[in-house]
C-alpha cells in the first residue's frame, strides 16, 4: 500500500516548457487534490477532483489544468512554465467518510 | 472566506519541555473542522491531529493535544516532552463539512518549531 505517490520528485524547466506532474492514489478515496507551497505562504490550492470524471479551481488555477484520467490518477500540466510557477506541488486525496487529506511526497519544480 | 492566520513563523523549545503553537481562524460557517500537520525537512505532509467543531473536548495524540476556543476561534497545540524529531514546520488547516468546497482544507501560513538538544 504506497498510498499517495508523485512524479517526478524534482523538475527544472526552462520559461515556456511544458510538463505534466503525475500523482496516483491506491486507498481508492473519490476526492484528490493539487496544492503548491511557497516559502511563507503554506499550502495553497490549484485544482481539485471531488470524484472520477469532475475537477474544480481551487484558489490559484491560473496557468494550469488537470486531468482526473481514472479513480487513481490525477495529473496537473503546465503549458507554458513561468518563473513564478516555481515552487513545490504537493498531491492530496480524501475518502468519502473522512476529513483528513493525505499527501504526496510533494514535487520540488524550478522554473528558470 | 474563510482564512488561518499563524502568528509565530518560528518558535524554539528546549528537548523535554513543552511548547504551544498558536492557530486563530476566521468563518461564518458553524460546521467544520481543524488540523494540525507536521511537515519536516524531508517535505512530507504529515497528519498530527484533527478536531471536529461540534466536539467540545479536545483532541489528544500521545503527547501531541489541542486547545480548541470555539468562540474565540482559536486551535492551539501543545507539544509536551518534545523530542528532536518533532523539528518540522507546522501547519494549521481549516475545513467545512458542508457545502461546495467542503473537503478542500486552507492553511495558515505555518510555524517552524525547532527542538534543541
Amino acid at each position: 500500500n504506497a498510498g499517495v505517490t508523485q512524479t517526478p520528485k524534482f523538475q527544472v524547466l526552462k520559461t515556456g516548457q511544458s510538463m505534466t506532474l503525475q500523482c496516483a492514489q491506491d486507498m481508492n478515496h473519490n476526492s484528490m487534490y493539487w496544492y503548491r507551497q511557497d516559502p511563507g505562504m503554506g499550502l495553497r490550492l490549484i485544482y481539485y477532483s471531488a470524484s472520477e470524471g469532475t475537477t474544480d479551481k481551487g484558489e490559484v488555477p491560473n496557468g494550469y489544468n488537470v486531468s482526473r484520467l481514472n479513480k487513481r490518477e490525477f495529473s496537473l500540466r503546465l503549458e507554458s512554465a513561468a518563473p513564478s510557477q516555481t515552487s513545490v506541488y504537493f498531491c492530496a486525496s480524501k475518502r468519502d467518510t473522512a476529513y483528513e487529506q493525505y499527501f504526496g511526497p510533494g514535487t520540488r519544480l524550478t522554473v528558470t | 472566506a474563510q482564512t488561518v492566520t499563524q502568528s509565530q513563523p518560528e518558535m524554539s523549545v528546549q528537548e523535554a519541555e513543552t511548547v504551544t503553537l498558536s492557530c486563530t481562524y476566521d468563518t461564518s460557517e458553524n460546521n467544520y473542522y481543524l488540523f494540525w500537520y507536521k511537515q519536516p525537512p524531508s517535505r512530507q505532509m504529515i497528519l498530527v491531529i484533527r478536531q471536529e467543531a461540534y466536539k467540545q473536548q479536545n483532541a489528544t495524540e500521545n503527547r501531541f493535544s489541542v486547545n480548541f476556543q470555539k468562540a474565540a476561534k482559536s486551535f492551539s497545540l501543545k507539544i509536551s516532552d518534545s523530542q528532536l524529531g518533532d523539528t518540522a514546520m507546522y501547519f494549521c488547516a481549516f475545513g467545512l463539512r458542508t457545502g461546495g468546497s467542503q473537503g478542500n482544507l486552507i492553511f495558515g501560513k505555518g510555524t517552524k518549531l525547532s527542538v534543541k538538544p
